[in-house]
């Protein structure tokens, strides 16, 4: 199957900085990537899409200041936690599909996520 | 009510057993429908996809989907300790937004 590399895996930060993480589609083009936050024992909350080129769309009660999102490439998205709090501390994970095909099957790569630590 | 509900478990099995994971939907719209495996602090791996009703197989696992009682399935055959993890069925309109279910998490007891 298509691989998704997330960076880093696990981050620790101090409170009012900023933490930036990567994903990438290694080899294939994603014209559309999601961004997920996981708490322990939780499933997935979908936070924003990511679209290539556009602004991300958001969902609702995700702040858009806190949580930047900035897909330059079709091989690149990345999610900015600005002026990390303890309550952002979460695992961060994102997914992209394979966007190759004529038909949209649904199907989502999924990064090995990033977990953020912010003291 | 949730678009997709799954059991949150835990479920625990002794090795060798068969798992039966289910969730339901309730948007007749959905005609995709996936099952990943989490493993602890990782990112989700497809495991199954199916498209509309029907079963499919892939080694000890099978898919099962039941679009008339919206129901859908996972049968793990012969479950070995290494399949303990928690598996999220998920499903799609092809309209970009997948549902995911909450989750079931599983523990197989050597």
């Amino acid at each position: 199957g298509a691989v998704v590399s997330q960076h880093p895996s696990w981050v620790i930060c101090k409170s009012g900085t900023s933490v930036k993480i990567e994903c990438r589609s290694l080899d294939f083009q994603a014209t559309t990537m999601f961004w997920y936050r996981q708490f322990p024992k939780q499933s997935l909350m979908l936070m924003a899409t990511s679209n290539e080129g556009s602004k991300a769309t958001y969902e609702q009660g995700v702040e858009k200041d806190k949580f930047l999102i900035n897909h330059a490439s079709l091989t690149l998205s990345t999610l900015t936690v600005t002026s990390a709090h303890p309550e952002d501390s979460s695992f961060y994970i994102c997914s992209a599909r394979d966007g190759r095909g004529q038909v949209d099957t649904g199907e989502l790569f999924f990064g090995e996520g990033s977990r953020l630590t912010v003291l | 009510q949730k678009e997709v509900e799954q059991d949150p478990g835990p479920l625990s099995v002794p090795e060798g057993a068969i798992v039966s994971l289910n969730c339901t939907y309730s948007n007749s719209a959905f005609q995709y429908f996936m099952w990943y495996r989490q493993y602890s602090r990782k990112g989700p791996e497809l495991l199954m996809y199916t498209y509309s009703s029907g079963n499919k197989e892939d080694g000890r696992f099978t898919a099962q989907v039941d679009k008339s009682s919206k129901y859908i399935s996972l049968f793990i055959r012969d479950s070995q300790p290494s399949d303990s993890a928690t598996y999220l069925c998920a499903t799609d309109t092809g309209g970009f937004k997948t549902i995911f279910g909450a989750g079931t998490r599983l523990f197989v007891k050597a």
